[in-house]
């Protein structure tokens, strides 16, 4: 069964950094590109990053471009986010999901599998 | 950036009527190659984690049942829920990804009248 939890959620002061982790299971984790998508409190699905299959190609959302970077361990299955300089604006569940197909870069699919997500609150 | 627009921002529908929900996109999303939308919809329950619908505009995911429909091409989208159930309250939002950053529309939350 196709699975992925997201961990590393917590309670950070503005300013801080926090790294998210995504684990995989019950698919080949190095043939999908993987994304990150956040849901702030009473707002809409914000996308937030994309990294191709292989690490070697990767997207950000300009709320997050030079303070949020994606990486993915294929041997491990997991994906992960480090959070710099984080806002009190970056409050949110944060979401990983896997794209839906497997042409290179497996960027451009919609996202099929996700997580259940998990919480970030930036706060002094 | 591609701007996806939804409509409307909030719906309420009897059961087993239909709803519509459009999403319009500043650009094309339609790839000339391949003559294919880069266009999803999700559907979005409070505490649960979106779930796809439809991508390509309009091929169903597995397991979506067939009263949920996707059309439209370039930069106009509909999806057409028949037979509305009470389990179809929800959020829904269509995604473009065409081209980074991947937007969401606003979001349509559907309801019961």
């Amino acid at each position: 069964q196709v699975h992925l939890v997201e961990s590393g959620g917590d309670v950070v002061q503005p300013g801080r950094s926090l790294r998210l982790s995504c684990a995989a299971s019950g698919f080949t984790f190095r043939d999908y590109g993987m994304h990150w998508v956040r849901q702030a409190p009473g707002k809409g699905l914000e996308w937030v990053a994309v990294i191709s299959y292989d690490g070697s190609t990767k997207y950000y959302a300009d709320s997050v471009k030079g303070r949020f970077s994606l990486s993915r361990d294929n041997s491990k299955n997991t994906l992960f986010v480090q959070m710099n300089s984080l806002r009190e604006e970056d409050t949110a569940i944060y979401y990983c999901a896997k794209g839906n197909g497997e042409s290179n870069p497996g960027i451009y699919y919609a996202m099929d599998v996700w997580g259940p997500g998990t919480t970030v609150i930036v706060s002094s | 950036d591609i701007v996806m627009t939804q409509s409307p921002d909030s719906l309420a529908v009897s059961l087993g009527e239909r709803a519509t929900i459009n999403c319009k996109s500043s650009q094309s999303v339609l790839y000339s190659s391949n003559n294919k939308n880069y266009l999803a919809w999700y559907q979005h329950k409070p505490g649960q984690p979106p779930k796809l619908l439809i991508f390509w505009a309009s091929t169903r995911e597995s397991g979506v049942p067939d009263r949920f429909s996707g059309s439209g091409s370039g930069t106009d989208f509909n999806l057409t829920i028949s037979g509305l159930q009470a389990g179809d309250v929800a959020v829904y939002y269509c995604q473009q990804y065409y081209t980074s950053p991947f937007t969401f529309g606003q979001g349509t939350r559907l309801e019961i009248k």
